[in-house]
């Protein structure tokens, strides 16, 4: 079956970085994507990763390795507003996005 | 970035009625749209692939008699929820594909059946 893990909920420190971990288990790949969701709001898009490697966006950078089924979201410089669940989705063979169940981030001041 | 409008933001209903969901691609066109269920602390559920033109396709378990799904037009999906049950109360949630790389969503639908 398809399977996305990532932490169910991490807390850091505001002004800290805190990086977020996905592995995943698809039939194909199509690329990665993360998206953040603040309570009772739709996702928002922040990457998109199809190579191996770093995409840096300001103070967010998205990392992929496919051979180890594996990426990371990393957060710098971390403000309250960050506060909020982080979704990592994989596009499978059949382009069709499988979702994991998101990482609540907590910032304390 | 795209944005895609989704009305209305939410809705109280009755047991009973039906709701419709509209979602909007306000500048740009987008063939395929989709629809998603979130219930609360959990993930996104897709329940079908709209494209325009053609018939929905419906993920398994979702009832395509029960959440109608119409793409007119190239930046119109609507969803309506026939005969609406408490159970149907959810977050629903509209996207759009630019291309093949970016999905972006709409605000989402906080539907409430009483």
């Amino acid at each position: 079956g398809q399977n996305i893990d990532q932490p169910t909920e991490m807390t850091a420190t505001e002004g800290a970085i805190v990086q977020i971990n996905c592995t995943y288990q698809t039939s194909g790949f199509n690329g990665l994507f993360w998206y953040q969701q603040h309570a009772g709001e739709a996702p928002t898009f922040l990457s998109y990763n199809v190579l191996d490697g770093l995409e840096e966006k300001g103070r967010f950078s998205s990392f992929l390795s496919r051979s180890k089924g594996y990426s990371y979201l990393l957060l710098k410089e971390l403000q309250m507003k960050d506060s909020a669940s982080y979704l990592c989705a994989v596009k499978d063979s059949n382009y069709q996005l499988i979702w994991g169940a998101g990482t609540k981030l907590i910032i304390k001041p | 970035g795209a944005v895609v409008s989704q009305h209305p933001s939410r809705v109280i209903c009755k047991s009973g009625t039906s709701v419709k969901i509209e979602c909007r691609s306000l500048d740009f066109q987008a063939t395929t749209m989709f629809w998603y269920r979130q219930f609360p602390k959990k993930s996104l559920m897709l329940m079908a692939t709209s494209n325009e033109g053609s018939k929905a396709t419906y993920e398994q378990g979702v009832e395509k008699d029960k959440f109608l799904i119409n793409h007119a037009s190239l930046t119109l999906s609507t969803l309506t929820v026939t005969s609406a049950h408490p159970e149907d109360s959810s977050f629903y949630i509209c996207s759009a594909l630019t291309g093949v790389t970016e999905a972006f969503f709409g605000q989402g639908t906080r539907l409430t059946v009483v």
